[in-house]
């Protein structure tokens, strides 16, 4: 089992639409998470991170965790041809602050 | 100018040649790493760095080594490169947070093309 599970996509949603991309993790001791924006050929982007059950806002982003269930998820509401890109979930690893990332799952707004 | 910077940005080089990756950072975290990135394998982790006496592997060290010179620099080597390290490379730092980790910020990447 991958410690951090992403569907690769694409994920196609039309302009306007809501976006929902989704993510799994195999510790159950993990602390904080993070959501990630990488445009192809650039570098990772951190949008959101969340450390508390539940949901946390920012803009047009709503990162959701629920540690029972082991899954993080992320929100794109009135999603734009911009947010087309790749977005990565990664988990805290309590061993030297390293950061555990899924692969990715690539997302497409059509216009 | 940018708080994490890579040098360079691109590289072709030949097999068996020595590389050296730069990356330095004005936002005074004190841990660095090292990622590199291949289509479908995500990102994967080479070395870290929790200050300059502290360098640790990640999950793909073989064939790569580090130095940290100072808190805002650290280096990245492939002592004999051979083509499965063309790759795009990526430098990261944190800072010590709230006692778990914290998150990561990443420089522009180095796309490394190994003949």
């Amino acid at each position: 089992q991958k410690e951090v599970e992403q569907n690769s996509g694409p994920l196609s949603v039309p302009e306007g639409a809501i976006a929902s991309l989704n993510c799994t993790y195999s510790d159950r001791v993990s602390q904080s998470f993070f959501w990630y924006r990488q445009y192809s050929g650039k570098s990772p982007e951190l949008i959101m991170s969340i450390y508390s059950n539940g949901d946390k806002e920012d803009g047009r982003f709503t990162a959701q965790l629920n540690k029972a269930s082991q899954y993080v998820s992320l929100l794109i509401r009135d999603s734009q041809p911009s947010d087309s890109a790749t977005y990565l979930c990664a988990r805290g690893h309590n061993q030297g602050g390293k950061l555990i990332f899924g692969q990715g799952t690539e997302l497409s707004v059509k216009p | 100018d940018a708080d994490v910077t890579q040098t360079p940005r691109n590289r072709i080089t030949k097999t068996g040649k020595r590389i050296m990756l730069e990356c330095s950072q004005t936002k005074g975290h004190d841990r660095m790493y090292w990622y590199r990135q291949d289509p479908g394998l995500g990102l994967r982790l080479i070395y870290y760095s929790f200050d300059v006496k502290d360098i640790n592997k990640g999950e793909i060290s073989d064939g790569y080594s580090v130095s940290r010179q100072a808190q805002a620099k650290f280096s990245l080597s492939l002592e004999s490169a051979i083509p499965n390290q063309t790759a795009l490379y990526f430098c990261a730092t944190s800072d010590l947070g709230r006692g778990w980790p914290n998150e990561q910020f990443f420089g522009p990447g180095t796309r490394l093309t190994v003949l």
